[in-house]
């Protein structure tokens, strides 16, 4: 069965500073995997998926996020983050012939002015 | 024109009532989806349908029946609700294998 981890429960960063959040997959096969964002009291929003060819994908907000099949890996970087991109972000790999999405436990992301 | 719509955005009720959840999505998509988010923010699949067949059925209890008219609706109906039932109930739906597109959330209170 597929999992995914975001090893950072909660990280800050000063607004205009650059971002990573991680993220691990575990999946037997080519996986499709993506990077969702919650704002407070909201819904999902879909940020960027990768499904096959290039491994660095370039998403809204000015996200992308690169798949390393090696690490097991599909980071989310931003090179300068604003005050409003203080959410929660989710990773999430679909595998399996019912296309089932699995999270990770999410990161949470807040912006110092 | 929201794409997946739920109703309704808030629940308060009391243990041992029963209760629905109604979600709708004008995409086109063939397959919809029910997810709870605990307190942590967990986000786990408890459901999916495609084409109005049950493709997809976590562990949850029996309680909890999903209930598809047609391929537009994905209707949750909860039984006997508990305190451990509170959380937030997304719906979601896609044309696979692609993104799921996900609605604005149902937040479920029982007291």
């Amino acid at each position: 069965a597929q999992s995914v981890t975001q090893p950072d429960i909660h990280i800050t960063v000063s607004e205009g500073a650059s971002l990573e959040l991680r993220c691990n997959y575990s999946y037997g096969a080519t996986p499709y995997l993506f990077w969702y964002v919650q704002s407070p009291g909201q819904g999902l929003q879909l940020l960027l998926k990768y499904f096959s060819g290039d491994t660095l994908v370039q998403g809204i907000k000015g996200f992308e996020a690169e798949f390393k099949r090696s690490q097991s890996s599909f980071n989310l970087r931003k090179p300068s983050v604003h005050w409003s991109d203080a959410a929660e972000y989710f990773c999430a790999v679909v595998g399996g012939s019912n296309y089932k999405l699995t999270f990770g436990k999410g990161t949470l992301l807040t912006v110092n002015p | 024109d929201t794409a997946v719509s739920q109703t309704p955005k808030y629940l308060v009720t009391q243990m041992g009532n029963d209760k629905s959840i109604k979600c709708e999505q004008n995409l086109g998509h063939d397959t919809m989806y029910w997810y709870k988010q605990d307190s942590k923010k967990f986000l786990k699949i408890m459901f999916s349908y495609n084409n109005k067949e049950l493709i997809i059925n976590e562990t949850v209890p029996n309680r909890f029946s999903p209930k598809s008219p047609d391929k537009a609706h994905l209707n949750l109906h909860i039984n006997s609700l508990e305190l451990g039932d509170s959380a937030v109930y997304f719906c979601a739906s896609s044309q696979e294998p692609s993104e799921q597109y996900f609605g604005p959330g149902t937040r479920l209170t029982v007291t």
